[in-house]
């Protein structure tokens, strides 16, 4: 079977950062996504990896170990409105489909 | 910036009932897609589409659910006959090529069977 896991929930405070990890196991890789989304909205695209290492885009980064089966997403100077649910997501080929994690329920406090 | 539009926002029907849910993918994009998300839980794939035809499609993508691209602009997702475990929020995302990695969802169709 093809899974991914991520924590279920994870609380922080303003202006702290934060990292979320996902580890997958699928029958092959593409790339993974990490994707945004508030009180069932649409998934927003935050940031992806194909290569291992890290991607920065503002205040968010994410990293990728294939020899691992891991990464992880990095939330900086975290911010109320960063409250969300966040996916990790894999898919196998170049445009198809995406595996989603559980998702990660982010509380941020003040 | 173009987005992934959909329509309804929300459906309510009964069941046994055929839906037909609307998605304007974004232009210029090649390979479009159906998600649902079932409240709580995480997004289910459903089916990818490709020039003009399936390319894929996920166990849950049985004979009561179909696809169509009847213009150049919209692509639909039927469902033949509802079923109560069919409630959820219905995602479209489109894809535009090589040229990113990135899928574009669409805000949804909440799809509520009574």
């Amino acid at each position: 079977g093809q899974s991914l896991e991520q924590p279920s929930e994870v609380t922080a405070v303003e202006g702290a950062i934060v990292q979320i990890n996902c580890t997958y196991q699928t029958s092959g890789f593409y790339g993974l996504s990490w994707y945004q989304q508030h009180d069932g909205g649409a998934p927003t695209f935050l940031s992806y990896n194909g290569l291992d290492g890290l991607e920065e885009t503002g205040r968010f980064s994410s990293f990728l170990s294939r020899s691992d089966s891991y990464g992880y997403l990095l939330l900086q100077e975290l911010q109320m409105k960063d409250s969300a649910s966040y996916f990790c997501a894999v898919n196998n080929n170049q445009g198809g489909k995406l595996i989603f994690g559980q998702g990660t329920e982010l509380s941020v406090k003040p | 910036e173009p987005e992934v539009t959909q329509t309804p926002s929300h459906q309510v029907t009964q069941m046994g009932q055929e839906v037909i849910l609307r998605c304007v993918p974004i232009s210029n994009h090649l390979y479009f897609y159906w998600y649902r998300q079932i409240l709580g839980q995480k997004v289910e794939f459903l089916v990818s589409f490709y020039n003009n035809e399936i390319s894929e499609k996920s166990e849950i993508f049985d004979d009561q659910f179909s696809v169509e691209r009847p213009d150049g602009s919209n692509f639909t997702l039927k469902i033949r006959s509802t079923k109560l475990e069919d409630s959820a929020m219905y995602f479209c995302a489109s894809y535009p090529g090589p040229s990113t990695d990135t899928q574009y969802f669409g805000p949804g169709t909440r799809l509520t069977v009574l």
